[in-house]
């Protein structure tokens, strides 16, 4: 199975800070890789498909790049809303595998 | 709206079977591939299982391989786990997604897009 290692496991960041995680694959996946953010006690929401593009609704300071083995979630400006935590996932090979998750928490 | 609605979720003893359901509204059902994937307590997510639209079409982890059995009623607008066998470290919240397929650049790729609510499955004696 294709492991997905998410760094850091949490991070403190403000309000308006700009916050990289990263997550890198064991295998090469070229782009299949999306990105998820979850509130507590809530399911989760897509923000990023096929590593780069953004879901449709989410808000435009959320970004993804990379391909291959190295991905990168991208939040230029943090707001209030989006302390949370942060799963990748890829679906380039069965079995479809998460990233452990980063939370993000209010500094 | 677009929505999927899990049920079925309680508590049974270890070696014990359950059923899931996850009913969905507001988009054709039969048209997309649908996906369990499931958080244990504290825990971050795993996906469970896979189904083709139309059902013919089956995957797995390798932890319920044998034990659970996903499936589907196009008629129904229903997604199903079957899960037998359970163990304590089956315990979680499993949620129902649809697999949206978007067609970028000749190629489809997917994401789960929207989840239901969850259901909690708890195997403890």
């Amino acid at each position: 199975a294709i492991q997905m290692t998410q760094s850091p496991s949490s991070l403190s960041a403000s309000v308006g800070d700009r916050v990289t995680i990263t997550c890198r694959a064991s295998q090469d996946i070229r782009n299949e890789l999306g990105w998820y953010q979850q509130k507590p006690g809530k399911a989760p929401k897509v923000l990023i498909y096929a590593a780069s593009s953004l879901q449709s609704g989410v808000p435009s300071r959320f970004s993804g790049s990379g391909s291959g083995t190295d991905f990168t979630l991208t939040i230029s400006s943090l707001q209030p809303e989006d302390f949370a935590t942060y799963y990748c996932l890829q679906d380039n090979n069965y079995p479809w595998t998460f990233g452990q998750g980063t939370k993000v928490e209010i500094k | 709206e677009v929505q999927l609605v899990e049920s079925g979720g309680d508590l049974v003893q270890p070696g014990g079977s359950l059923r899931l359901s996850c009913a969905a509204s507001g988009f054709t059902f039969r048209s997309h591939w649908m996906t369990w994937v499931r958080q244990a307590p504290g825990s971050g997510l795993e996906w469970v299982a896979n189904i083709r639209d139309d059902g013919t079409d089956k995957y797995y982890v390798d932890s319920v391989k044998g034990r659970f059995t996903i499936s589907r009623d196009n008629a129904k607008n229903s997604l199903y786990l079957q899960m037998n066998s359970l163990r304590a470290e089956d315990t979680a919240v499993y949620y129902c997604t649809r697999i949206l397929a978007v067609r970028k650049s000749g190629i489809y790729f997917d994401s789960f897009d929207p989840w239901g609510q969850g259901t909690l499955v708890t195997v403890s004696s």
